[in-house]
């Protein structure tokens, strides 16, 4: 399977615990994206990388919240001192950009995060 | 700023009937991106349907079509046929053009859960 993969897909820590989330994109691609889901409401974006260079940042990105893509492939998402709000999908997306023009995104399953 | 609307939350269908579902969208941009997508119960989001806002011809996909109005900002979602397997979230999402080193984020609306009845 050369889709985008996520791990874990489950995750349920206590509050004030870190957690990591780990997007493996599609292997050509050089743009990776994550979004946060909540229940009952569409994506919403929290940032994005051109290969290893983090372009942009929503303000949803708060400083607990730290996003890498060192080599350009594979990239983490940490949440620090989690709290109830965090509670969420989270989900990856890569694509790949030819100059000029923008493609289609392919997510991931997502990753299931219940902080208690 | 990009607002995308879904004024239907929740819709049904019979089998092998047709259904339309609505997304309107704000923006000042010329030249965007606007896409269906969808999302099956406890499964990783997929694209339906892509429209190129300077391409005048609605785009189509087999049972899956849009009727594109730029000037009144409406993008509907149409599936013709309606199977079981369609049963899903619907998102119908926005992004605008990109030109070198900008942005690509998709902007989605909140979303219209489709049920399609045997």
């Amino acid at each position: 399977d050369t889709g985008v993969s996520q791990d874990p897909r489950h995750k349920i820590t206590k509050r004030g615990q870190n957690v990591t989330f780990r997007c493996d994109p599609i292997s050509e691609h050089n743009r990776l994206y994550w979004y946060r889901q909540t229940l009952g409401q569409g994506p919403e974006f929290l940032t994005y990388f051109q290969n290893e260079a983090q372009l942009e940042k929503s303000r949803l990105l708060s400083d607990r919240f730290s996003a890498e893509r060192p080599k350009g492939s594979f990239s983490t998402l940490e949440i620090q001192r989690t709290e109830q709000g965090d509670s969420a999908m989270y989900l990856c997306a890569s694509s790949s950009r030819p100059e000029g023009l923008n493609y289609e995104q392919y997510f991931g399953p997502g990753t299931r995060l219940t902080v208690t | 700023a990009q607002t995308v609307t879904q004024s239907q939350p929740e819709m049904s269908v019979q089998e092998a009937e047709t259904v339309t579902l609505s997304c309107t969208y704000d923006t000042s941009e010329n030249n965007y991106y606007l896409f269906w997508y969808k999302q099956p119960p406890s499964r990783q989001m997929i694209l339906v349907i892509r429209q190129e806002a300077y391409k005048q011809q609605n785009a189509t996909e087999n049972r899956f079509s849009v009727n594109f109005q730029k000037a009144a900002k409406s993008f509907s979602l149409k599936i013709s046929d309606s199977q079981l397997g369609d049963t899903a979230m619907y998102f119908c999402a926005f992004m605008k053009h990109g030109m070198r080193g900008s942005q690509g984020n998709l902007i989605f609306g909140k979303g219209t859960k489709l049920s399609v009845k045997p």
